[in-house]
């Protein structure tokens, strides 16, 4: 989407060794999160942030951090990979605390762990 | 426990024929109400969203939506369904002073040509 981008956008990696996903955002918002969609589940949330160095976890926090330098960069970091973290990985971003506005969101990274 | 129910997780109409997706949802206080819709191997794009005022709300693509608080529904209507209109359609809930939404688990929509 225009304004948000995730990368990588595909990535096999094996069970146990570090990954992280990098979202970048050109709009300046707030608010920034990551979420995983898996079948049957919907959309979960993994950490959200609601400004540089602020973060917090969702439901889905255990095995993930997340990091938050700038207002443009969100780093979601899976320590030790497992094969249960196999998912897409969505980012999105709000201008408001209020989300009234909804969310914009990134095309996602699939991460499969082997 | 705040939740957002979508009963249906297929369903198949034919091109031209009216939609209707269903939403329900529990929540203690005044909720935002959102559709967001996502096509194979995207992200998912806004189509409309509820937090005041009048109860039927209008979105892109032609798709719209209705508010019913009795009911704790927020259901997305189409007239006439487009082939384009195939994709995954998801509800969310949030509500103010929170920072994120719950979403529902999705429904699948085919369209038949």
């Amino acid at each position: 989407d225009a304004g948000i981008t995730q990368s990588p956008r595909h990535k096999v990696t094996e069970t146990g060794t570090p990954v992280t996903l990098r979202c970048h955002q050109t709009e300046n918002h707030r608010y920034m999160y990551w979420y995983r969609q898996d079948p049957g589940h919907g959309l979960r949330l993994i950490h959200y942030s609601y400004g540089v160095k602020d973060t917090d976890k969702g439901e889905v926090s255990d095995g993930y951090s997340v990091s938050r330098s700038k207002t443009e960069d969100f780093l979601l970091t899976l320590e030790s990979a497992t094969s249960s973290q196999t998912s897409v990985y969505f980012c999105a971003i709000s201008e408001s605390k209020e989300q009234v506005y909804g969310y914009t969101f990134g095309s996602g990274t699939r991460l499969t762990v082997v | 426990a705040q939740s957002v129910t979508q009963p249906d997780i297929h369903i198949t109409v034919s091109e031209g024929a009216s939609l209707e997706l269903r939403c329900n949802y529990s929540y203690g206080a005044t909720p935002y109400l959102f559709w967001y819709v996502q096509s194979p191997g995207q992200g998912l794009q806004l189509l409309l969203k509820y937090f005041s005022g009048d109860t039927l709300v209008q979105g892109i693509k032609g798709f719209e939506a209705e508010f019913k608080r009795s009911q704790s529904s927020f259901n997305l209507r189409k007239p006439s369904v487009h082939w384009s209109d195939a994709a995954e359609y998801f509800c969310a809930v949030g509500t103010s002073g929170t920072y994120k939404y719950i979403f529902g688990t999705g429904t699948r929509l085919k369209v038949l040509a």
